[in-house]
């Protein structure tokens, strides 16, 4: 199963891009990488998702190279409420087997 | 929007209670999973199920069983409560596997 790497925090400013990367080496072929949000006292929520290249909506892009070793979570102009713990999750098959939650990132913006 | 809603947000029980913890979701999800969550240890798989009356283990059974006796609804079963088992406990859904899981909000079990 592939397991990721994260950092533990990241500190930022309001009105900063944030770039959040996560190691998955051992990600397989039909791996998608996913990306999630929490909020304390709630339950997480889906941001992103992507296979390879770069995916973009209306919250955040996504840039994944080519070998797909690592992915990059990127929010742009961050605001207070992005604090918040992000979590990188790679995984396929069998329902819920190969999405491993991992201790995420916790971000925390500052005025 | 998915709505998936466990039945409580706080609750207080006893060692060696049986403990239910019960999961909703709206949205004729095929799946269905429960995690623990715990400081410093982010998300852990205790089991999921991809089908009526189908279970499988995710990464910490133990002490724990499931039901699933209609689609929308998945229990969360404490045998016998244990302290270890003061936790914050998510259910979440998905139609497909690699589709994102919709998470409730969340209960926050204490075990006295």
């Amino acid at each position: 199963l592939a397991k990721t790497t994260q950092p533990i925090s990241m500190d930022s400013y309001e009105g900063q891009e944030v770039n959040i990367t996560c190691s998955h080496n051992n990600i397989a072929t039909n791996d998608y990488i996913t990306w999630y949000q929490q909020f304390p006292s709630q339950g997480p929520r889906f941001i992103i998702q992507g296979y390879k290249t770069k995916v973009t909506n209306e919250v955040a892009s996504l840039f994944i190279p080519a070998d797909r070793k690592s992915s990059t979570l990127s929010l742009p102009r961050v605001s207070l409420s992005d604090t918040a713990v992000y979590y990188c999750l790679v995984g396929d098959g069998p329902a819920g087997t190969a999405l491993i939650f991992g201790k995420g990132t916790t971000l925390s913006v500052s005025s | 929007d998915v709505k998936v809603t466990q039945s409580s947000r706080y609750l207080v029980k006893r060692t060696g209670e049986k403990v239910f913890l019960e999961c909703v979701q709206d949205m004729d999800h095929e799946n269905m999973f429960w995690y623990r969550q715990d400081p410093g240890l982010g998300l852990r798989l205790i089991y999921f199920s991809y089908d009526v009356k189908m279970k499988e283990k995710g990464d910490i059974p133990e002490g724990y069983s499931v039901s699933r006796e209609k689609k929308e609804r998945f229990s969360l079963i404490l045998e016998s409560a244990s302290t270890n088992q003061t936790s914050m406990y998510l259910c979440a859904s998905t139609r497909e596997v690699n589709q994102p899981q919709h998470f409730g909000d969340g209960t926050r079990l204490s075990i006295l």
